[in-house]
């Protein structure tokens, strides 16, 4: 059974730039998360989708968005990078809750300079 | 914002040893999850414990529940080097609607 993919790996990105991350969670699984990681804030929720819905939301300015494909497949956004969006991001899925916890893909490493 | 802090922040201990990490919480939880991060990489879930649980076992894992301190903690026993990484507690707090809430993470070295 394959596990959540995220592409691409790395990225490196100009400010003022914008970038699409994507994240295909395990095959029947029908939420997608996104966490952003830094050193300074750690672990941060961005948003979930579910069924293509957004579902709930953090604390992120508009430039963070989202969607989710009827694959169940989900990709994020972010527009007008800063320096301070350098981080890990990371997409999580499940079933649907967290009954049993979530499985996370390697992440994205992104760079903005 | 940081639900879970973890403690203590950096562990080292020889192997074969046990390990102990602690998390407090401040809401109301559905359940707590423990992850596990090597050197920046994705997260490994270990193991979850429901708020109606007090004691947890997987493998060479134990974690234990107490919903009236807001505290959990995690045992590794007979810990080998390869469980030298970042370990995370997470809760799922009542009406939070899927979303986890992470700890700062604790860094455990295991010398070999």
């Amino acid at each position: 059974k394959a596990g959540v993919t995220q592409t691409p790996r790395y990225l490196i990105k100009t400010r003022g730039q914008q970038v699409t991350l994507s994240c295909s969670p395990i095959s029947g699984h029908r939420s997608v998360s996104w966490y952003q990681q830094t050193p300074g804030q750690g672990l941060q929720f961005l948003f979930e989708y579910f069924s293509e819905t957004q579902r709930n939301k953090g604390n992120f300015p508009g430039r963070f968005s989202g969607r989710q494909f009827s694959n169940s497949r989900s990709e994020m956004n972010v527009s007008t990078l800063e320096l301070g969006d350098s981080a890990l991001y990371l997409c999580a899925s499940s079933g649907g809750t967290s009954t049993y916890g979530y499985t996370f893909g390697s992440g994205t490493r992104l760079t903005v300079v | 914002s940081q639900q879970g802090e973890e403690d203590p922040q950096a562990l080292s201990i020889q192997e074969g040893e046990n390990a102990t990490m602690n998390c407090s919480y401040k809401t109301s939880i559905n359940n707590l999850q423990w992850y596990r991060q090597n050197s920046g990489r994705g997260l490994v879930h270990l193991i979850l414990i429901r708020s109606n649980e007090r004691e947890k076992h997987s493998g060479r894992l134990r974690v234990t529940l107490d919903t009236s301190k807001k505290s959990s903690s995690l045992l590794i026993t007979a810990s080998r080097a390869a469980d030298t990484a970042s370990y995370f507690c997470a809760t799922d707090a009542t009406g939070a609607n899927s979303k986890l809430t992470f700890g700062k993470g604790i860094t455990l070295s295991v010398r070999p």
